[in-house]
């Protein structure tokens, strides 16, 4: 079956260092996007990608960003993490961006702290 | 700015009942996709249900229904015969076609009671 998967799961990492979060569907779509997830902020989107080697900056872009070289891939790096970018980060994937298919189908997910 | 407001921080449901999440939202966009999200304490995000703008009926996913009213600017999921298993936190989405950014409320927790 088609799936979305993230990884790591969990990660614990200092103040200062890089950290690159993986991504990788096989539905074969050609959007994908990173969001955040904080306590009473919802989803917020950081980065997205409309295709290989197109990348565009979301709402809270600053302090990350993506590539995307192939269609399955779009790894997130923290370039200099930071304590404020401890949260859960969300992978998703849609077909389309219009009608039904734009819906995004979500990663399971990667709890980040930053200490 | 498209903007998604829940005024529903918490809510409470017994067994068996139907029960209506309540999401509105704000576009000058006249094409638009509106989304729900359910989110179990296991934390992954499992979409519901879809309605786009132009749609003329109300979506329908199985127990799950949106009830939605275009001039009011509302996009109500309403969860019929409520299962223990409902009870998660619940996210109203919205994705303008002229805008790139998918903007998600702040959820609503759902609590069934049995």
């Amino acid at each position: 079956d088609a799936e979305i998967t993230q990884s790591p799961r969990h990660k614990i990492t200092e103040t200062g260092r890089q950290v690159t979060l993986a991504c990788h569907q096989t539905w074969n779509h050609n959007n994908m996007f990173w969001y955040r997830q904080d306590l009473g902020h919802g989803l917020r989107l950081i980065h997205y990608s409309y295709g290989v080697h197109d990348t565009n900056k979301g709402e809270v872009s600053d302090g990350y960003s993506v590539s995307r070289s192939n269609t399955e891939d779009l790894p997130l790096t923290l370039e200099s993490a930071a304590s404020s970018q401890t949260s859960v980060y969300f992978c998703a994937s849609s077909e389309s961006t219009w009608g039904a298919r734009e819906t995004q189908y979500f990663g399971p997910g990667t709890r980040l702290l930053v200490l | 700015a498209q903007k998604i407001t829940q005024t529903q921080p918490g809510m409470f449901v017994q067994e068996k009942e139907a029960v209506t999440l309540d999401c509105t939202y704000d576009t000058s966009d006249p094409s638009y996709g509106l989304f729900w999200y359910k989110q179990p304490s296991s934390g992954e995000m499992i979409f519901l249900i879809y309605q786009g703008s132009y749609d003329q009926q109300n979506a329908t996913e199985g127990r799950y229904s949106l009830n939605f009213q275009k001039a009011r600017k509302s996009a109500n999921l309403v969860i019929s015969a409520s299962q223990l298993g409902d009870s998660a936190m619940y996210f109203c989405a919205m994705r303008e076609v002229n805008n790139n950014d998918m903007r998600f409320g702040a959820g609503t927790r759902l609590t069934v009671k049995p």
